[in-house]
Parts: C-alpha cells; structure tokens; sequence
C-alpha cells in the first residue's frame, strides 16, 4: 500500500485552466505539506495543514488554494495556470508539525503550455 | 544569504571512494536537521537524522557544528547506488523545514 499517494502523475494542461492534484495519506499522521520542485530542484514550502487547519501559508499566489476535507487529505487547486507554475509539485506528511521525518508522495509534474 | 545553502555539485566520484558535503544554515535558533536523499525524477526520502553528538548509519556519518552553523554527511566506500542529490533540511521554530538546493552525487565505475 502507498503510504502518501498523490494523482495525478502527470499533468499537462494550457494556460489560463482550473486544474486540481489530489493527495491522500493513509499512516494516520497529523500534518499534511504541500512543497513546490522548480527546475532549479529547490524544494519550497507552500502550505501545511494540522488535522485540517492550515499552519503554514508561504508566499504564494492567491490563485492557489489547498483544501483538507479531513486529515487524511490534502487537495491542491490551481486556477488561471501559468507557465512559472510547471513544476514538480509534492504532497508530504508527517506525524507532528515539526521535527519528524516527512514522507513524501512521489510528485505531480505539472507542464503548463 | 539563503537559509540553507549546499554545494550543488556535481561531485563525480570512483566507486570505492569517500566523498563528504557540508550544509551551512542561517538560522542559529534551528532545532532540528536531516540528510535526505533523491533520486532523479523520485521523491526525496529520509536518510537519517542529524544529531548534536554526530551519528552513524553503516557507511553514512552526519555531523553537526552548532558553533559555525553546518551540518556535514560523509559517505564512505561508495557504491553506484548511492548516485543521487543529497538534501539537507533546517527545522526552524514552529516546525518549518527549510530544505538546501541538494548535492547531486554521481558515483563511476
């Protein structure tokens, strides 16, 4: 079973689109993350959520926005793609909000035309 | 000044060989530390944990300088399977982490 599984793989989609990547964890951990991948490899914070409520909101545009129906998930929605948001985008959990090893779902590569 | 900076490398190495990266951090109140690995076009995944006393795990040694604000992993006799981008992550207060560039290591033959 994936312990952190994240859909779709691979996303390519035009300029301008709503698009969504869902995430699911099933190791009963408290924190949910979603981290940004840019070409360059930096791997950026975006947002994290504790048992459904968000603790971390980095700098990011408003046309992002993560939803946590339960702990168990964490959604990411895009609207009005742009081609700087191609990336490799990862969902990770943890079982605190800080000090515990991440694991990380095995990304979504997202191309923006 | 970034918050965690590496050397990107690429570190080319013979099989066989020792090869160690530092990781300095900006941030003196950081608390926690950790080597992660990733290979190319896969998530990262933990390798280990960086403690104050410096740790080992088989041929892996991390260490910690407090003091001057880098955390170091040295990889000794290496295999072509450690060929992949070492990452090293700061926890700052209040649980964020903050992840370095990644080292790119490519171990020859």
């Amino acid at each position: 079973d994936t312990a952190v599984s994240q859909t779709p793989k691979y996303l390519v989609t035009q300029m301008g689109n709503d698009k969504s990547i869902k995430c699911e964890q099933n190791l009963g951990h408290d924190t949910m993350y979603w981290y940004k991948q840019d070409s360059k490899k930096f791997l950026k914070i975006m947002f994290s959520y504790n048992n459904k409520e968000l603790i971390i909101n980095e700098t990011v545009p408003n046309r992002f926005s993560p939803k946590s129906p339960d702990k168990a998930h964490l959604n990411l929605h895009i609207n009005s793609l742009e081609l700087g948001d191609s990336a490799v985008y990862f969902c990770a959990s943890s079982q605190e909000s800080g000090g515990r090893p991440l694991h990380f779902g095995a990304g979504t590569r997202l191309s923006v035309l | 000044r970034k918050e965690v900076e590496q050397d990107p490398g690429p570190f080319n190495v013979p099989e066989g060989a020792t090869v160690a990266f530092n990781c300095t951090y900006s941030n003196s109140a950081s608390q926690s530390f950790f080597w992660y690995r990733q290979d190319c076009r896969k998530e990262p995944k933990l390798l280990m944990s960086v403690y104050s006393s410096g740790n080992e795990d088989g041929r892996f040694t991390a260490q910690l300088n407090r003091a001057s604000q880098y955390i170091s992993l040295l990889i000794r006799d290496s295999k072509l399977s450690d060929s992949a981008t070492y990452l090293c992550v700061v926890i700052l207060g209040g649980g964020k982490l903050i992840f370095g560039q990644g080292t790119e290591l490519s171990v020859k033959p």
